[in-house]
């Protein structure tokens, strides 16, 4: 039961343009949601998280919104830029014993046209 | 400043034989995690630890898998006996609790079993 989803495998967009992945969960107990984005043979790198009790957090170029009605989030690039080809999860997590328990997401790969 | 080392990058073995995957958090980080990348499933957590104790161990697949914390700047990730639906790249994270919220990756392990 996947209880984050990224239903886009795959998407492109021109550079300069904006890039817009989306992300849809089912558990509504989450604390806080992130993004990651990774690189071909590099681990995830952390990129940006918003609060569950928010729902926009902004950061350079990217915007994280989150519709808590909907259980929906997405993340923002603009401009978009070569550099952000990758593969970005959204992750969800819960606080067990202090530590945050993350549940990911099965990545979407932006592909940033010249 | 050195992040989170994994070795071997590579690991190439047969079906029936013991893989043992290694892990070094960054310095001074109290909770670590594991995490399986497969293709169908997407990025799974396996176990974490905070303080070297494992605290949640329900993402290890089978009793097939084990994993250790003998040090806060040691872990490994035993498979015996592996098998090729066992192949996948493996991710170690560490991070620092309270304080972050995010986990620091590691660069993986490409594990196939033949």
């Amino acid at each position: 039961d996947q209880q984050v989803k990224q239903n886009s495998p795959s998407l492109s967009v021109q550079e300069g343009r904006i890039s817009i992945l989306n992300c849809d969960y089912t558990n509504s107990m989450f604390d806080y949601f992130l993004w990651y984005k990774k690189y071909p043979a590099e681990g995830p790198t952390f990129l940006i998280s918003i609060s569950s009790i928010k729902d926009k957090n902004e950061d350079g170029r990217f915007t994280v919104f989150l519709n808590k009605s909907a259980k929906h989030l997405s993340l923002h690039i603009v401009p978009s830029q070569p550099g952000d080809s990758a593969v970005y999860f959204c992750a969800a997590s819960t606080l067990i014993q202090g530590a945050q328990k993350l549940v990911f997401g099965q990545g979407t790969r932006l592909t940033i046209n010249p | 400043d050195a992040g989170v080392i994994q070795s071997p990058r590579h690991e190439v073995t047969e079906m029936g034989q013991e893989v043992t995957l290694r892990c070094k958090p960054i310095s001074g980080h109290n909770s670590l995690f594991w995490y399986r990348q497969t293709m169908m499933r997407g990025l799974e957590l396996l176990i974490y630890f905070n303080n070297n104790v494992p605290i949640d161990d329900s993402g290890m697949p089978e009793d097939r898998f084990s994993a250790k914390m003998p040090n806060a700047s040691f872990s490994t990730l035993k498979i015996q006996p592996s098998e090729p639906r066992d192949s996948a790249v493996y991710f170690c994270a560490s991070s620092l609790i309270p304080l972050h919220l995010e986990q620091f990756f590691g660069p993986g392990t490409r594990l196939t079993v033949l």
